[in-house]
């Protein structure tokens, strides 16, 4: 079952922050974040396990809560360049299956 | 080192013809999978292997054919094209069964079935 994130959609000035959320109603095992720019294939962030790692890339982190079956990007002081839709991808178990992707979460930051 | 290589990168078929769309590896992953993406969604899952001669099914198989018979090539073929199918495909590859290890996706095949 895909995992849901939210919001759909967030529009932001330079600077600002925004939190996106996955959540799944499976225990989860790990959660993966990709950005995908228009037109081209998604791009990796970061990997978080079982365990409430949290895992931070330049001004882009992220938490996972096992508990809640819940894992939030954050983004602090927007950059031109974080623009793109984001995805979570998640595992159930260590069994290796591919990853069930969200249905991603648009960004769009504004000069 | 390539990753993960996929063609073509554009494709416009009619209803009811055949093609194959190739994705090729040079990273010795285990894992790989098709994927296809529809405008502003997510990504689905069509079918996947985890290594030569071992495919399964993912969420939307129907209409797709794929076999393994090499660690580095996982085609995709659809078998009689339907105007459905017009989405973006990818493929992807990881290493192995564990969790830490990042999935890789190919540049992507905008396909149009008309």
């Amino acid at each position: 079952q895909q995992p849901v994130q939210s919001p759909q959609a967030v529009i932001l000035r330079e600077g600002e922050d925004a939190v996106i959320n996955c959540s799944s109603s499976k225990a989860l095992y790990s959660v993966h974040w990709y950005r995908q720019k228009h037109g081209e294939a998604p791009v990796f962030l970061m990997i978080l396990l079982k365990g409430g790692e949290q895992k931070g890339h330049e001004k882009i982190s992220a938490s996972f809560n096992e508990k809640k079956q819940q894992s939030s990007l954050y983004l602090t002081a927007s950059q031109l360049s974080y623009s793109g839709t984001y995805f979570c991808g998640t595992e159930i178990n260590n069994a290796g299956n591919m990853l069930t992707f969200g249905g991603g979460t648009r960004l769009m930051v504004k000069p | 080192n390539a990753g993960v290589t996929q063609t073509p990168k554009f494709q416009v078929l009619k209803t009811g013809q055949s093609m194959t769309l190739q994705c090729a590896q040079d990273m010795n992953h285990e894992y790989m999978s098709w994927y296809r993406q529809d405008p502003g969604m997510g990504l689905r899952l069509i079918h996947y292997s985890v290594g030569a001669g071992i495919t399964d099914q993912g969420e939307v198989p129907n209409g797709y054919n794929v076999s393994r018979s090499t660690t580095e090539d996982f085609p995709l073929r659809l078998l009689s094209a339907a105007p459905s199918q017009t989405s973006v495909y990818f493929c992807a590859s990881r290493k192995s069964r564990v969790a830490k290890n990042i999935q890789y996706f190919g540049a992507g095949t905008r396909l149009s079935v008309l």
